[in-house]
This record gives C-alpha cells, structure tokens and sequence, in this order.
C-alpha cells in the first residue's frame, strides 16, 4: 500500500482567503477522517467520511469549513474566509472499515499559516 | 476535564534506558486504544493498536491497558536516539457505532533519548 498523502505539504495565505487542502486515502480504504493538531496539542477530530457519506461533522467544524469527498475516492477541506485562528496542522486518515477494527493511518498533514 | 490525560513532559533519558508512557482516560465506552509516534512536522505514525483489555508486544515495544483502571500505557526497552519524538496515546469506542470510530487524542510526551 501507498499511504495517505496530503497536497500541499505547506500553505500560507492571507486572512480572508480560501484556501482548499486534498486528502487521498490509501486505497480501498472506505473510512476517512479530518482532524486538526495546533502547536503543543494532540490532533481533533473534525469530520468523517464513510465512501462519499459526510456522516459526522464536530463542533470544531464552523460554516466556513466544508467537506467532500466524490465518488469516495480522494476528499477535499475548504476553509473559506481564513482566519489567524485557522493556523494549524490539518491531517488526513484513513482506515479499512472492517467490522471490529479501528486502525487509522495518517498523511504527513498539511501546515496552514494565516498571515 | 479532559477525556483523554497524558503528561506532556518533556521527558529525557540516555540511550538503552525503558521508558514508560502513559494515559489515563475517562471515558469507559473507549475500546480501541493506540499510540502513535510523531517527528516534528510530520504525521502520526500508527505504533501500537490494541483492542479491550490486555498487553501486547512487538519488537522493543510494549503497550498495556487497563480498562478497569481507565490507564494504558506503552513501554519501549532499549531506547534509541532514534525513538526521539512526541508519542500520542489515542482511543475510540466501537468503531461501528455512533462516534464512527474517531479518535480522541492525548495531548503528547515529548522524549528525547541521548547518546
């Protein structure tokens, strides 16, 4: 298997920009999830996929964050309008699905700077 | 209060040294618990998994939970300059049920093993 990967790696942008973050998952790996990791802290959870289903969205997630993931392959994180307060680690994971597992793995993340 | 506690250190020790990691968590619906091991600026990498109850061995590492104690911990014998990095204790319910399997997060221990 391939892991996870993330595009891009690094992005700084200015306050009010959008800015858009891809995620593929290993392959035929039907569970995906977002979280956020900021300096110092251990990762949070933001949404989750199960194939292209958005089936949980945390309170973390604000009207400016949206998800996607077509066709359940690839998933995208928009962040309209950013915000200093956005700055942080976005990582990807993903993991099989198989009943009774919970193995998750994760990309290398993608650094966002708000300026 | 938070769900998942982990002392963040730092914490140092020379190289050969055991090194004790540790959680304790409050949730008693966490059934998957897991530690990873992140380098600076990159991803969680998936370290130990285990599931309920139990100890588990592979290589220089060994994980242990305590459910009835809410207390899992990792040990890692032979430390290695290598090994120096921020390791993340995470756990999550039934990956089938309404959480979907996401992940709650220790904050982190930092470990540095010197030569």
């Amino acid at each position: 298997d391939t892991g996870v990967s993330q595009n891009p790696r690094h992005k700084i942008t200015k306050r009010g920009q959008n800015v858009t973050f891809r995620c593929d998952p290993i392959s035929e790996h039907n569970r995906l999830y977002w979280y956020r990791q900021t300096l110092g802290q251990g990762p949070e959870f933001l949404t989750y996929f199960q194939n292209e289903a958005q089936l949980e969205k945390s309170r973390l997630l604000s009207d400016r964050f949206s998800a996607e993931r077509p066709k359940g392959s690839f998933s995208t994180l928009e962040i309209q309008r950013t915000e200093q307060g956005d700055s942080a680690m976005y990582l990807c994971a993903s993991s099989r699905g198989t009943a009774g597992t919970n193995e998750q793995y994760f990309g290398p993340g993608t650094r966002l700077t708000v300026t | 209060q938070k769900e998942v506690e982990q002392d963040p250190g730092p914490l140092s020790v020379p190289e050969g040294a055991i090194v004790s990691l540790n959680c304790t968590y409050s949730n008693s619906a966490f059934q998957y618990f897991m530690w990873y091991r992140q380098y600076s600026r990159k991803g969680p990498e998936l370290l130990m998994y285990t599931y309920s109850s139990g100890n588990k061995e592979d290589g220089r590492f060994t994980a242990q939970v305590d459910k009835s104690s809410k207390y899992i911990s990792l040990f890692i014998r032979d430390s290695q300059p290598s090994d120096s990095a921020t390791y993340l204790c995470a756990m999550s319910d039934n990956a089938g049920g309404t959480s979907y399997g996401k992940l709650t997060f220790g904050q982190g221990t930092i470990l540095t093993v010197h030569p």
